[in-house]
């Protein structure tokens, strides 16, 4: 089962900033919380991760809690083409990282016109 | 930079066939991994290869084998096809050691008749 739990879904006004909630209370020390998201017949693609300090690139910026029970995927300003599935996603590093992923649904992000 | 490639990109077989999807990984990336896509549903771990070894497994069964060459591409093969195996079978790449994300490809549309 996923260690993370998201809504199912979101809607936004294009050109204002969607929050993307997750929580993860039974994460681990050793795990980094890692965003993904999936456009319609795509493959998954990767936007941000962090293990306890807020990140920020170019996609997004991710807000993790100071307890790292939850975290927050901010885009700052929507366009309609992040309409997508969003997956926030637990991932276990031993100093090699597994690549065994666990996706659970996900929050499907409807941006508005 | 070419990213993860897959191919083919959509297959149609018939029950107890067997079928061989094949990727290539993002330059400069060691590790492959395979996922399974049902429609509706998050992607599914399937298994990861690195120094052309089977390195861990999710839950699926041995009609599904996989191989890596030297170069790190990989193959997919599932044998005695059953109607459930229709899904997306997705390709990941990643470095093994460190935070490494994993990269996808767009993914083999697997349609068993």
């Amino acid at each position: 089962d996923a260690k993370t739990t998201q809504p199912p879904s979101m809607d936004c006004a294009e050109g204002r900033a969607a929050n993307l909630p997750c929580n993860h209370s039974t994460i681990s020390g050793n795990e980094y919380v890692y965003w993904y998201r999936q456009i319609h017949s795509q493959g998954p693609q990767y936007i941000i991760h962090g293990l306890k300090n807020n990140e920020t690139n170019e996609m997004a910026s991710l807000i993790i809690t100071e307890d790292r029970k939850s975290s927050t995927l901010i885009l700052p300003h929507a366009t309609l083409r992040d309409t997508a599935v969003y997956y926030c996603i637990v991932r276990v590093n031993y100093g090699g990282a597994t690549n065994k992923l666990i996706f659970g649904t996900g929050t499907l992000l409807a941006v508005q016109p | 930079d070419a990213g993860v490639t897959q191919s083919p990109t959509h297959l149609i077989k018939t029950r107890g066939q067997q079928v061989t999807l094949r990727c290539s990984p993002k330059s400069g990336h060691d590790t492959v991994s395979w996922y399974q896509q049902a429609l509706g549903q998050g992607p599914q771990f399937i298994f990861q290869y690195y120094e052309e070894e089977e390195r861990q497994r999710g839950n699926f069964p041995d009609r599904f084998s996989g191989h890596q060459f030297p170069n790190y591409s990989s193959e997919l093969n599932v044998n005695a096809l059953l109607l459930g195996d229709s899904a997306l079978y997705l390709c990941a790449s990643s470095l093994l050691q460190g935070t490494s994300p994993l990269h996808f490809g767009n993914g083999t549309r697997l349609t068993v008749t």
